[in-house]
């Protein structure tokens, strides 16, 4: 079945790092691919999509963009802030699925380090 | 952007207490939601889906009977805990997504902290 796999956690960084977090897919068919964002004791943000190969979200000042052929949607940041520390979820909208749920990874918590 | 209003954020009650928690669409038309169980320091787990009008689809293990949904509009849709025991102690995130297909997110509303002592 389609499922989402993330880099374990916690990553932890000082700030003005770089940030990679990975995200690889199985899915059958074409998925959009999302990253969300849980900051401690909230609920869920949608960070960026991607509906396509190729293409690339973008939202405040992180990125992530839809590689078909390695089948990955890595999110990265230039420099991170001590304000992007949170949980990170990346997740596939199942395209056989009629209700289009989303398949989770198991989230990824990120710590940043002023 | 899209809305999603959750109430209440935190309840607390006793064993045996129904507890009742919205989730409404604020600026959009919610044809699809969604509601989830999210466990400390683990992913969401998703526990239904309703379509507004129809019955609610639920997932393998999630009593139907324990866990009440009414999706009445478009913009509304309830959770009930009915008899809720410590066991189902946990956090409730809903979602909502306005029209059809894969390429729309998710809007989730901020989660209800509920605790049953």
């Amino acid at each position: 079945g389609d499922s989402v796999t993330q880099m374990e956690g916690p990553v932890t960084l000082s700030e003005e790092a770089f940030l990679t977090i990975n995200c690889t897919y199985t899915a059958t068919g074409y998925p959009s691919l999302f990253w969300y964002v849980q900051y401690p004791g909230e609920g869920l943000q949608l960070l960026l999509k991607a509906t396509k190969a190729d293409d690339k979200g973008s939202n405040k000042g992180f990125e992530a963009t839809y590689r078909k052929e390695t089948t990955s949607f890595h999110l990265e940041k230039g420099s991170v802030q001590v304000s992007d520390s949170a949980v990170y979820f990346c997740a596939l909208s199942a395209p056989m699925d009629s209700n289009y749920q989303l398949i989770w990874g198991a989230g990824t918590k990120l710590i940043i380090k002023p | 952007g899209a809305v999603v209003s959750q109430h209440p954020s935190r309840v607390i009650c006793k064993s045996g207490t129904s507890v009742k928690i919205e989730c409404r669409s604020l600026d959009f038309q919610a044809t699809t939601m969604f509601w989830y169980r999210q466990f400390p320091k683990q992913s969401l787990m998703l526990m239904a889906t309703s379509n507004e009008g129809s019955k609610a689809t639920y997932e393998q293990g999630v009593e139907k009977d324990k866990f009440l949904i009414n999706h009445a509009s478009l913009t509304l849709s309830t959770l009930t805990v009915t008899s809720a025991h410590p066991e189902d102690s946990s956090f409730y995130i809903c979602s909502a997504r306005g029209g059809a297909g894969g390429n729309q997110p998710q809007h989730f509303g901020d989660g209800t902290r509920l605790s049953i002592l």
